[in-house]
């Protein structure tokens, strides 16, 4: 069974500093996905980042990279330059890949982006 | 590219109504998704498909729930009869086929069951 956790239930960050979010991962799979995904007041899910289990360097889109530490289990989401725009929930989630798409999504971090 | 697309984006019903959610993937996507959020059980898989068959509906709750995918291009959720706890957000979502690990979500049917 895989369990994604989230422990920060919410966080205030000023423009244009960076954040770090909090993810770690439980799974016995040996192969899988981790993903994460922003999440505005107006409700739809927006894709930001993937890191493959075997990908050997993190991944980076833009002003979001993904610091994976695979022996730790852990997988933390950084957004550099804090937006306003960047104030949501957001959601880690992770996926075996013997059944790719199969989300296991945590709590959600909720983000507030201040002046 | 349009991305996936939900329709109705709200949909007020009253318990008892039969209610149906359709889906329009993005173009060339061959696995489709259906997840449900609420508060109480955060986002969870109700659904998937790979190339139009149904590969794993253990997130069903019910009878009441039904999915179809008639064809590579369209996908319908259907709850009848609906109950109130049936209220909830309901996501689509859609991957390419050959590789491509991005999963794609939809905006949404925010479902209300009165």
């Amino acid at each position: 069974a895989q369990k994604i956790t989230q422990t920060q239930p919410g966080m205030f960050v000023q423009e244009k500093e960076a954040v770090t979010l909090d993810c770690t991962y439980d799974t016995s799979d040996p192969s899988y996905g981790l993903f994460w995904y922003k999440q505005p007041s107006s409700g739809e899910m927006i894709f930001l980042i993937y890191q493959g289990s075997y990908d050997q360097q993190n991944a980076t889109e833009g002003r979001y990279s993904l610091n994976f530490q695979k022996a730790r289990k852990s997988a933390n989401l950084v957004i550099s330059a804090s937006q306003l725009g960047d104030s949501a929930m957001y959601f880690c989630a992770m996926t075996a890949t013997d059944s790719w798409g199969k989300l296991q999504f945590g709590a959600g971090t909720q983000v507030v982006v201040t002046p | 590219d349009a991305g996936v697309i939900q329709s109705p984006r709200h949909e007020v019903t009253e318990m008892g109504q039969e209610v149906t959610l359709r889906c329009k993937p993005i173009s060339g996507h061959n696995s489709l998704f259906w997840y449900r959020q609420t508060m109480m059980r955060g986002l969870e898989l109700l659904i998937y498909f790979n190339n139009n068959v149904p590969i794993d509906d253990s997130g069903m709750p019910e009878d009441r729930f039904s999915a179809k995918m008639p064809n590579a291009s369209f996908s319908t959720l259907k709850i009848q009869p609906s109950e109130p706890r049936d209220s909830a957000v309901y996501f689509c979502a859609s991957r390419a086929a050959g590789g491509d690990e991005k999963l794609f979500f939809g905006s949404g049917t925010q479902l209300s069951v009165l």
